[in-house]
């Protein structure tokens, strides 16, 4: 059965920073590309960044761009999003998601920008 | 990076059919076949309903259909049931190499 299980969310105040993590298994994790979206608590979903399975190609949001830092470790079936210079606005639940095609997601891990 | 466009919400009695549309541009709707439909149950995570404009996984009920046309994908889900009530999000791959999701659609079960 294919298993995404975040962590590393938490509260953190406005330009301080995180690292997120999701472990792998169940699948292949090399072969895939993997995503983060997260989603604002009663709103909608945001795509965040992309990695290719071989980690040699990233993709981000424009929103987070030059703040947030996508990687894997195929070794240990890990990814990560080390985020830094946190906004309010960065507040979410923050999910890993199997391939271009989201399938299947992560439960999620939140985080909470406050002061 | 503009969101893509959805209808707020969508209603329908149950055995009824509803369609949701997802309006984006020639950069990522109308880029490629690479548009996914969502379906997300409060408290529960978001679940694929058909990639690729018209696929469908393995799982998911023939109810559920999707299309596109030029600029707009959408999602037909025929025979209403009670359990489809939740929202259901676009999203399309972009001629930038990046994703963008559509707003969310309510779909509410009379």
């Amino acid at each position: 059965e294919v298993q995404l299980v975040e962590s590393g969310g938490g509260l953190v105040q406005p330009g301080g920073s995180l690292r997120l993590s999701c472990k792998a298994s169940g699948f292949t994790f090399s072969a895939y590309w993997m995503n983060w979206v997260r989603q604002v608590p009663g709103k909608g979903l945001e795509w965040v960044s992309r990695i290719r399975n071989d980690g040699t190609k990233t993709f981000y949001a424009d929103s987070v761009k030059g703040r947030f830092t996508i990687s894997r470790d195929n070794a240990k079936n890990m990814m990560y999003l080390q985020m830094n210079g946190l906004r309010v606005e960065d507040t979410a639940v923050y999910h890993c998601a199997k391939s271009d095609h989201f399938d299947p997601w992560g439960q999620g891990t939140l985080v909470t920008v406050s002061s | 990076q503009s969101a893509l466009t959805q209808p707020p919400s969508a209603s329908g009695s149950p055995g009824q059919s509803v369609t949701i549309s997802c309006t984006g541009t020639r950069s990522d709707v109308g880029y490629s076949k690479f548009v996914s439909w969502y379906q997300h149950h409060p408290g529960k995570v978001p679940k694929l309903m058909v990639y690729e404009d018209d696929k469908r996984p393995l799982g998911v009920p023939d109810r559920f259909s999707g299309s596109k046309s030029g600029n707009t994908a959408s999602l037909t889900v025929s025979g209403l049931q009670a359990e489809d009530e939740a929202d259901y999000y676009c999203s399309s791959y972009t001629d930038s190499g990046t994703f963008v999701f559509g707003i969310g659609t309510r779909v509410t079960v009379l």
